[in-house]
């Protein structure tokens, strides 16, 4: 099964510009899909076809994707920000849809 | 605009239905998901229902065990699981594709399923 590789975790600074990566293999021939997840929230789509912006969501928040690796990029982060992010694509092979593990950002 | 329901403790190898009400627009028109985050876990997709029910598929960590269905009438949802394990515990959520598809454009808050070993 296809699998999606993210860091556990990553941590920035207010108003500096977090980037967290999601591997895959040739996961550019792919469109990737970005959730932000507080804890006790459902989870919220922030970019979709790799670079996306669903309505309301922020312009600090974007996307891109290319060969093996997919990045979400937050500038200027905030505090809200704060949360884990997750990666997710569509599976060709076995239909399945398909989470990366998620990674963790902290504001510091 | 989605609220699951039915979520609850429950012994290994029992049965649990889970609801997902959508309000606004028919579940017909869109495909729905059912996603599930284990405690202290990520998020894992655990099965997918396509426009009028006509297609499903399923992790293979649940197929065989799991059956998502739709209710047109009371415009809902339904994840139906037997054989429960304890590795089945976790929020659930319902999860709506964007009408692009494969991304999930809304979902609902959630409700635990608590299985004891």
């Amino acid at each position: 099964s296809y699998v999606l590789t993210q860091p556990p975790s990553l941590s920035v600074a207010p108003g500096e510009t977090a980037r967290i990566t999601c591997g895959g293999d040739n996961v550019g021939s792919k469109n990737v899909h970005w959730y932000q997840h507080k804890s006790g929230q459902a989870p919220l789509l922030v970019i979709y076809y790799d670079s996306d912006r669903p309505s309301g969501i922020p312009e600090r928040f974007s996307g891109s994707n290319s060969e093996n690796t997919a990045t979400l990029t937050i500038t200027r982060v905030e505090a809200g920000d704060e949360a884990d992010y997750y990666c997710q694509v569509w599976d060709r092979t076995t239909e399945h849809r398909v989470f990366g593990g998620g990674t963790k950002l902290t504001v510091l | 605009q989605l609220a699951e329901s039915g979520g609850g403790l429950v012994k290994a190898g029992g049965s649990l239905r889970l609801s997902c009400v959508a309000s606004g627009d028919s579940v017909n028109d869109y495909i729905f998901n059912w996603v599930r985050q284990a405690p202290g876990k990520g998020l894992e997709w655990v099965a997918y229902i396509s426009t009028y029910s006509t297609y499903t598929i399923y992790a293979d960590s649940v197929k065989g065990r799991f059956t998502v269905s739709k209710h047109n009438s009371k415009n809902s949802l339904y994840l139906e699981m037997n054989s429960l394990r304890a590795e089945d515990t976790g929020i659930y959520y319902c999860a709506r594709d964007t009408p692009r598809g494969a991304a999930f454009d809304v979902w609902g808050q959630g409700t635990m399923v608590t299985v004891s070993s």
